[in-house]
């Protein structure tokens, strides 16, 4: 079966710092990443997305740090804010074939 | 901007009764979703469609069925609802498949089997 892993499950972190979530993946054929946020009684919406051939994205205060050998992947938020508070789910595409896999989520508080 | 919305928003149905989920999109998008969001299992995809009066099964379609009359439009259907099916209900869509196309997803469908 064909995983994607995200820890942790929930992070608390203050206004200001650094939030790292982490994601792995198993599959070698997976090549895309996309990160989807998700606020409370609301749709996941794409916040940000990097392919294999690349090892960082940067997007504002979030950047993706990308491992394709170790099969990992990590979301940086920097300067954390109360509004950034969400759940977000990394997801792993084999672009070649209808494959799609999305991780559990990350439960992210940031406390003002 | 993009828009999909689903109906109903809540839905509380008995155990054994059908059920069905509606999701209509106004991005012109060839690819609708549907996929299922428990707590501890993140998101899973239940059908999809790429093209109207076709669907496809996802990772999850057992117990679930899918109709695509247009393009706009999206339905699951739960014929036998059981209590292992209460979730909540996500519709997605999207333009084509794969890294040059954003999944845009709809607000949700909250549904109690009882």
């Amino acid at each position: 079966q064909q995983q994607v892993r995200q820890s942790p499950q929930s992070l608390t972190v203050w206004e200001g710092e650094t939030a790292i979530l982490n994601c792995s993946y198993e599959d070698s054929t997976f090549n895309y990443f996309p990160w989807y946020q998700q606020f409370p009684g609301e749709g996941p919406a794409l916040l940000i997305s990097i392919r294999s051939v690349s090892d960082k994205k940067e997007d504002g205060r979030f950047t993706i740090f990308f491992n394709k050998r170790e099969k990992k992947l990590s979301l940086h938020i920097t300067d954390s804010q109360p509004g950034d508070s969400a759940t977000y789910f990394c997801a792993a595409y084999d672009t070649n074939a209808y494959k799609v896999i999305f991780g559990k989520g990350t439960h992210l508080h940031v406390l003002p | 901007e993009a828009a999909v919305t689903q109906s109903p928003r809540s839905k509380v149905a008995v155990t054994g009764g059908k059920v069905t989920l509606s999701c209509h999109q106004t991005n012109n998008h060839d690819y609708m979703y549907w996929y299922r969001q428990d707590t501890g299992h993140g998101l899973r995809l239940i059908h999809y469609s790429y093209v109207a009066d076709s669907t496809e099964k996802g990772d999850i379609p057992d117990g679930y069925k899918a109709s695509r009359p247009s393009q706009e439009n999206f339905s699951l259907i739960l014929e036998l609802a059981s209590l292992s099916q209460t979730a909540v209900y996500f519709c997605a869509s999207s333009d084509g498949w794969g890294s040059q196309n954003t999944l845009y997803f709809g607000a949700g469908t909250r549904l109690s089997v009882l």
